[in-house]
C-alpha cells in the first residue's frame, strides 16, 4: 500500500500561472483533506471533502479551488498563482469518524516568484 | 471556532522527560490528537484522548482533562531522533467528516 501520494514533490511558478496539485489515497477512506503549512507554522485547512461528492471551505480557502474526482482522488487547483501562496501543501485522508488518524501524504513545496 | 495554544519551543537534553501542553477553545469537543513532524517530513499520528486521564504508548504518553479544555504529551527518556514539531489538534464538531483544527506546534530540540 502507497498510503497516500502527492504529485508533484517541488514546483515553481511565476505569478499568475496556474496549477493542479494531485493526491490519491488506497486505504479507501471517506474523507480527504488539502492543507498549508507555512515556515514554522502549524497546518492550516484549505479545503476538505467529508465523503465522495462533497467539499466544504476550511480556515483558507481563498485562491484555491478543489475537486473530487472519486474515493481515492482529491485535487487542489490554483487559478491564479501569487506569492503568498508559497507554502509546502499537505493532502491527507482519514476515516469520516472522530479519533481516526489523519494519514498524510509527502507533501509538494511550492514557490510562486 | 477552534483555537489551540501550545509552547513555541522545548530544549532539553537526551534521557531527559519533556511536557508538552496544550490549552484548547472549542464549540463542541470530541478529543485531542497529537501529531510529530520532523523537518522537512510529513506529520505522523501519535495519540488521541476522547476521556479524562492519561494513555500511555510506549516512552509517549498524552493527558487529557476535559473539565480544564487542557491536555498534554509527555515525552519520556528523550532521544535525538524526538527532535520534531509536535501538534495538538481538536476536531470541529459542527463539521462532517474527521475535520480537525491543529495548535502551531512546539519544536522540540534534543540536546546531547
Amino acid at each position: 500500500n502507497a498510503g497516500v501520494t502527492q504529485t508533484p514533490k517541488f514546483q515553481v511558478l511565476k505569478t499568475g500561472q496556474s496549477m493542479t496539485l494531485q493526491c490519491a489515497q488506497d486505504m479507501n477512506h471517506n474523507s480527504m483533506y488539502w492543507y498549508r503549512q507555512d515556515p514554522g507554522m502549524g497546518l492550516r485547512l484549505i479545503y476538505y471533502s467529508a465523503s465522495e461528492g462533497t467539499t466544504d471551505k476550511g480556515e483558507v480557502p481563498n485562491g484555491y479551488n478543489v475537486s473530487r474526482l472519486n474515493k481515492r482522488e482529491f485535487s487542489l487547483r490554483l487559478e491564479s498563482a501569487a506569492p503568498s501562496q508559497t507554502s509546502v501543501y499537505f493532502c491527507a485522508s482519514s476515516e469520516a469518524l472522530p479519533g481516526f488518524e489523519q494519514f498524510f501524504g509527502p507533501g509538494t513545496r511550492l514557490t510562486v516568484l | 471556532g477552534q483555537s489551540l495554544e501550545q509552547p513555541s519551543e522545548v530544549t532539553a537534553v537526551e534521557g531527559a522527560i519533556v511536557q508538552i501542553n496544550c490549552t484548547y477553545q472549542t464549540s463542541g469537543f470530541y478529543g485531542l490528537s497529537w501529531y510529530q513532524q520532523h523537518d522537512g517530513g510529513a506529520p505522523t499520528f501519535l495519540s488521541y484522548n476522547a476521556l479524562d486521564g492519561l494513555e500511555e504508548t510506549g516512552r509517549f504518553s498524552s493527558f487529557l482533562s476535559r473539565s480544564d479544555s487542557y491536555g498534554y504529551l509527555l515525552l519520556q527518556e528523550l532521544q535525538m531522533k524526538d527532535s520534531a514539531s509536535y501538534f495538538c489538534a481538536v476536531r470541529d464538531q459542527e463539521a462532517a467528516g474527521n475535520k480537525l483544527t491543529f495548535g502551531g506546534g512546539t519544536r522540540v530540540l534534543v540536546k546531547p
